[in-house]
């Protein structure tokens, strides 16, 4: 169980364009999601805060203008980077959360390369 | 949200067992101590979570001292596919779940 699905796994695209990311928690309702960026060798950077029905609360230093999040129902969360460019190809993680007093669930990511 | 401060690497050989060891010193009275595994390319992966003493599930054992100022991850005997980054996080499960990672352990297991 709680398993956290995110598509697409992969995505290349041209410098300018929007990509939009999903993330759906396939057997749970998720009170809160969550969404990291990670580049590598480094560890994993909150961006975002997501709670269905209102909006997402960002992380110090995260454009929210730049990275939009909608949190439309309690099993689906987007992430949307908008005019993107070469500095934000990077691996985009969700994570989901049923309950306030349990872990984190986490979908296997989204590799992201701006042209 | 405490700080926690983990070995950047280590190695091991199959068969053996492994400690990693976590300090988080300024651990607050509500944090629980988590751990998850991160392979290359993928999300990270729950292993276990405690909040003192001795916690163990099918696939490792947390150890916290009395004092909660560290806590030690131990994998029975690894497995060349133990290979991973393995983090250890501390707050507080009715902060909403906000985790803060670290940099992490790369563990590499060798034949």
């Amino acid at each position: 169980g709680a398993v956290v699905s995110q598509h697409p796994s992969w995505v290349i695209c041209k410098s300018g364009t929007s990509v939009k990311i999903e993330c759906r928690s396939l057997d749970f309702q998720a009170t809160t999601m969550f969404w990291y960026r990670q580049f590598p060798k480094q560890s994993l950077m909150l961006m975002a805060t997501s709670n269905e029905g209102s909006k997402a609360t960002y992380e110090q230093g995260v454009e929210k203008d730049k990275f939009l999040i909608n949190h439309a129902s309690l099993t689906l969360s987007t992430l949307t980077v908008t005019s993107a460019h070469p500095e934000d190809s990077s691996f985009y993680i969700c994570s989901a959360l049923e309950h306030s007093n349990q872990p984190q669930h986490f979908g296997d990511g989204t590799r992201l390369s701006i042209l | 949200l405490a700080k926690t401060t983990q070995p950047i690497s280590m190695d091991s050989y199959e068969g053996q067992e492994v400690n990693i060891t976590c300090s988080h010193n300024n651990i607050a009275t509500n944090d629980y101590i988590t751990w998850y595994q991160q392979f290359p390319s993928q999300g990270p992966r729950f292993i276990i979570q405690g909040y003192k003493t001795k916690v163990t599930n099918e696939v490792a054992s947390l150890f916290i001292p009395a004092d909660r100022k560290s806590s030690t991850l131990s994998l029975p005997r690894v497995s060349l596919s133990d290979t991973a980054v393995y983090y250890c996080l501390v707050g507080e499960n009715n902060q909403g779940g906000k985790l803060i990672f670290g940099q992490g352990t790369e563990l590499s297991v060798k034949p």
